[in-house]
């Protein structure tokens, strides 16, 4: 059975950054793409990056591009999102999910609050 | 972008009621299409897969169809635990991935 483990969200003034980690374990973590998703308080599910495999493909969701970096260590079964430049809209939970698309296994989520 | 469009945006019913969320693509996106259910403070959860594929572990009672621009999940017999808030999720023309909004389920 599969297991995705946030870290690193907290508290962060508008303009900041903070590096989120997801230790995956369980399953064999290279062969699969890995993505993050976040909500907002009280919102619905919004899809933020995912990453290849090999980790030479990547993708976001435009709101984020150019501020947000994901990036993945197969060797250390880890998945992280470098956040640049946040801003109060980007607080939410942040979740990281198995898969490209449809996303089988989901982390228990990590908070992240910009807020000065 | 391909938008997601779910309605209703929320739904009562009573235990052991067949209940229906439907959810609309803005352009057609074949069967690429997952559905979610999230518990109040909870996790989301995957429920099916390509429109009609019951993920493992998920009971019976939920079901998908469609494909296209139209689909709809139903629950056959709805039951306490069911209270959720249930996303759909285009992955067709990714990216970007779109969810829908939400419906929230309750029992009433």
């Amino acid at each position: 059975e599969g297991q995705l483990v946030e870290s690193g969200g907290g508290l962060v003034q508008p303009g900041g950054s903070l590096r989120l980690s997801c230790a995956a374990s369980g399953f064999t973590f290279r062969y699969y793409w890995m993505s993050w998703v976040r909500q907002a308080p009280g919102k619905g599910l919004e899809w933020v990056a995912n990453i290849h495999e090999d980790g030479n493909e990547k993708h976001y969701v435009d709101s984020v591009k150019g501020r947000f970096t994901i990036s993945r260590d197969n060797a250390k079964n880890s998945l992280y999102l470098q956040m640049d430049s946040l801003r109060p809209e980007d607080t939410a939970v942040y979740y990281c999910g198995r898969g490209k698309g449809r996303l089988d296994y989901w982390g228990q989520g990590t908070l992240v609050t910009v807020s000065s | 972008d391909i938008q997601m469009t779910q309605s209703p945006s929320s739904l009562s019913a009573s235990v052991g009621d067949r209940v229906t969320i439907t959810c609309r693509a803005s352009q057609g996106i074949g069967n690429d299409l997952a559905w979610y259910q999230q518990k109040p403070g909870k996790v989301p959860k995957l429920l099916l897969y390509a429109a009609s594929i019951l993920q493992s572990g998920v009971p019976s009672r939920f079901s998908g169809s469609g494909s296209g621009t139209d689909f709809t999940l139903t629950v056959s017999s709805l039951q306490p635990e069911d209270v959720a808030t249930y996303y759909c999720q285009n992955y067709n023309s990714a990216p970007p991935i779109t969810f829908g909004q939400g419906t929230r389920l309750e029992i009433k």
